[in-house]
């Protein structure tokens, strides 16, 4: 157990409505990752976090924003949503600085229709 | 550009077997390779991983090989146990990356039948 929690668990909703998960962590690390798994493309990083307020993007990162005020959370936003971001959303963290393990939350299943 | 391929998306094996999992990349700065596994509605734990340094690493039933000049690693099973039915997903990381950053392959899909 990483200590990784995400929520909605599920969420359904229509084109161009905004959708905000959120992934939270109760072990501090500073590292936070959130990817996206579809089918023939395994999981594609969509931005990542190395602190409060310290994002960067990842190779999907068109169409979705991130923000991390808090180390603990780590929230995803789509801000018009559209049906080519239903996918299922795959929050992580790393534990270790130079570690490249990471350890990753049960995940969001979001179908946008 | 897919750096990290899994050219096979499903696999089947009897139980007792062995399994191989294979998986190629093209960036030669990769220099750590790590698999995880994943069952339905879970998200992926950590496996096994391999730094460049190596070519073999095991544990347990799992042993993971690298060959650098071929660009190619793969995870074999030994031996193969219905619980071992999952998405397999190799994944590399850049001697240069800044952030930890993973890259990822599409993904095997193994099913041990008893």
């Amino acid at each position: 157990d990483a200590g990784i929690t995400q929520s909605p668990r599920h969420k359904v909703t229509e084109t161009g409505t905004p959708v905000t998960l959120r992934c939270h962590q109760t072990e501090n690390h500073r590292y936070m990752y959130w990817y996206r798994q579809d089918p023939g493309h395994g999981l594609r990083l969509i931005h990542y976090s190395y602190g409060v307020k310290d994002t960067d993007k990842g190779e999907v990162s068109d169409g979705y924003s991130v923000s991390r005020s808090k180390t603990e959370d780590f929230l995803l936003t789509l801000e018009s949503a559209t049906s080519s971001q239903t996918s299922v959303y795959f929050c992580a963290i790393k534990r270790q600085e130079g570690a490249d393990r990471q350890y990753f939350g049960p995940g969001t299943r979001l179908t946008v229709l | 550009d897919q750096q990290v391929k899994q050219n096979s998306p499903s696999l089947s094996v009897q139980e007792g077997r062995i399994s191989i999992l294979n998986c190629d990349y093209t960036n030669s700065m990769f220099d750590y390779f790590l698999w995880y596994k994943k069952y339905p509605a879970e998200g992926p734990t950590f496996l096994i991983s391999i730094s460049s340094i190596k070519d073999k690493n095991e544990d347990g039933r799992f042993t993971v090989f690298l060959n650098k000049s071929a660009k190619h690693l793969s995870l074999h099973i030994v031996p193969s146990q219905p619980g071992d039915s999952a998405v397999y997903f190799c994944a590399a990381r850049a001697s240069y990356n800044q952030g930890g950053k993973l890259i990822f392959g599409q993904g095997t899909e193994l099913s041990v039948k008893p």
